[in-house]
């Protein structure tokens, strides 16, 4: 399967620990994306890179969260300290680097992690 | 201020109806997607229009853009159940640098 894979698919939590999600996107894609999905709502946008290179982020991602993408390959989104609002599912989604996709601005996502606090 | 509308917000429809729902935006946008998603999903592109006046079909999908870039419509014809799930639009900006912006979604249930 060479699809951008997400891993846990669910997380149960309890107030305060601390999570980490994993995305490993399609290999020769060089921009990554995190979104944030709740409950009969779209996808939210919270931060993207290109290659290791964090270019933005969302105010919705507060200083709880942080994201990495150390190789320019994986990503990691953790969030410390979590609270019951950061329930949701926490989406990835690749795009590669060339000129058409980059003005289309098309994502192929991942089938997400499902987090929820308790 | 949602910067895209999607409506109807939930649809439910027998098998065989057709159905449209739209997506409007508050600015002029650069391109829009349309995605499908399932629960416990993630999205799944379905088609990118640019141009405007621009129509695409997909086997029984017909998606619209609108002649001022500020609107796009999804039409299904004869309707199946496989044809449930939530319908997202997508657009990205020049003002919002190279992301995507969702609308909430129409959920449509297609009954047998």
């Amino acid at each position: 399967d060479t699809g951008v894979s997400q891993d846990p698919r669910h997380k149960i939590t309890k107030r305060g620990q601390n999570v980490t999600f994993r995305c490993d996107p399609i290999s020769e894609h060089n921009r990554l994306y995190w979104y944030r999905q709740t409950l009969g709502q779209g996808p939210e946008f919270l931060t993207y890179f290109q290659n290791e290179a964090q270019l933005e982020k969302s105010r919705l991602l507060s200083d709880r969260f942080s994201a990495e993408r150390p190789k320019g390959s994986f990503s990691t989104l953790e969030i410390q300290r979590t609270e019951q609002g950061d329930s949701a599912m926490y989406l990835c989604a690749s795009s590669p680097e060339s000129l058409q996709f980059a003005n289309t601005g098309e994502l192929f996502f991942g089938e997400g992690s499902r987090l929820t606090v308790l | 201020t949602q910067l895209l509308e999607q409506s109807p917000q939930f649809l439910s429809i027998q098998e065989g109806e057709n159905l449209t729902v739209y997506c409007n935006s508050s600015s002029v946008f650069s391109s829009l997607q349309w995605y499908r998603q399932e629960p416990g999903e993630g999205p799944v592109l379905l088609v990118t229009v640019v141009t405007g006046g621009e129509v695409k079909k997909l086997k029984r999908l017909t998606f619209q853009f609108g002649d001022a870039r500020k609107d796009s419509s999804l039409h299904i014809t004869a309707a199946q159940p496989g044809d449930t799930g939530l319908y997202l639009c997508a657009a990205t900006y020049l003002e919002y640098g190279n992301k995507l912006v969702f609308g909430a979604g129409t959920i449509l249930r297609v009954k047998s």
